[in-house]
């Protein structure tokens, strides 16, 4: 059974940097093909993809975003981390962290998601 | 840019709706890399159909899907009460990024 969790600061001021992790479980990420991701959703609004990490360490970001998005893997502890510089309110949202594969290009496992807010 | 989705669509139960999706040849148009998701409220989505139009392992076949051009399109049969939720396309595009659709509501009579 797969499972994604992911954690982190609930609130976190602005200029300040976000930190989350993806704790997962019921895949490896050394696995030729499989992929996590970090998605999130402002409330009440649509979805927006981040930034991908794959298998072999190759790492996609979002075009508006990349220069203040980095993300990691650390696979001993099945975790991926993002981190987000220079958070301002409108980043405030729920994070979502999702496998998916080169194979299908879909999001089929998420986790509950975390929500972060950013205000002083 | 975000892929474009009517806001909402409404229908009574057991009647058919679509929702469409459209994007770009870089994106929708230039990859049968579409997929899927149905957000219940303060739940995470989950995937419905991916690759246009396969269903993964127990999604009920009465969600369908396809794509002409740069337009793809969801078709949910037989509408059920529990039908009721938010529902995203999302394409694989360009730098190896993906763009999610505005999302359409789906209202159940």
């Amino acid at each position: 059974q797969v499972t994604l969790r992911e954690s982190g600061p609930a609130l976190v001021k602005p200029t300040q940097t976000l930190t989350l992790t993806c704790t997962f479980s019921g895949f490896s990420l050394t696995t030729s093909g499989v992929c996590v991701n970090w998605i999130r959703q402002p409330p009440g609004k649509a979805l927006e993809w981040l930034a991908r990490i794959d298998w072999d360490g190759d790492k996609y970001y979002r075009t508006s975003l990349k220069t203040r998005l980095t993300i990691s893997k650390d696979t001993s502890k099945n975790q991926v981390v993002l981190r987000m510089t220079n958070m301002d309110p409108v980043d405030s949202a729920t994070y979502y962290c999702t496998r998916s594969t080169t194979a299908e290009y879909a999001f089929d496992n998420w986790g509950q998601g975390a929500a972060v807010t950013v205000s002083s | 840019s975000a892929l474009t989705q009517r806001t909402s669509v409404s229908g009574s139960p057991g009647q058919s709706i679509t929702i469409y999706c459209t994007g770009s040849s870089s994106d929708v148009g230039g990859y049968d890399l579409v997929s899927w998701y149905q957000q219940q409220p303060g739940k995470a989505p989950k995937l419905m159909l991916y690759e246009v139009s396969k269903r993964p392992s127990g999604v009920s076949s009465r969600f369908s899907g396809s794509k002409s051009g740069n337009t793809a399109s969801l078709t949910i049969s037989g509408l059920q009460a529990d039908d009721e939720a938010d529902y995203y396309c999302c394409s694989f595009a360009r730098s190896n990024s993906f763009e999610f659709g505005s999302g359409t509501k789906v209202t159940v009579l």
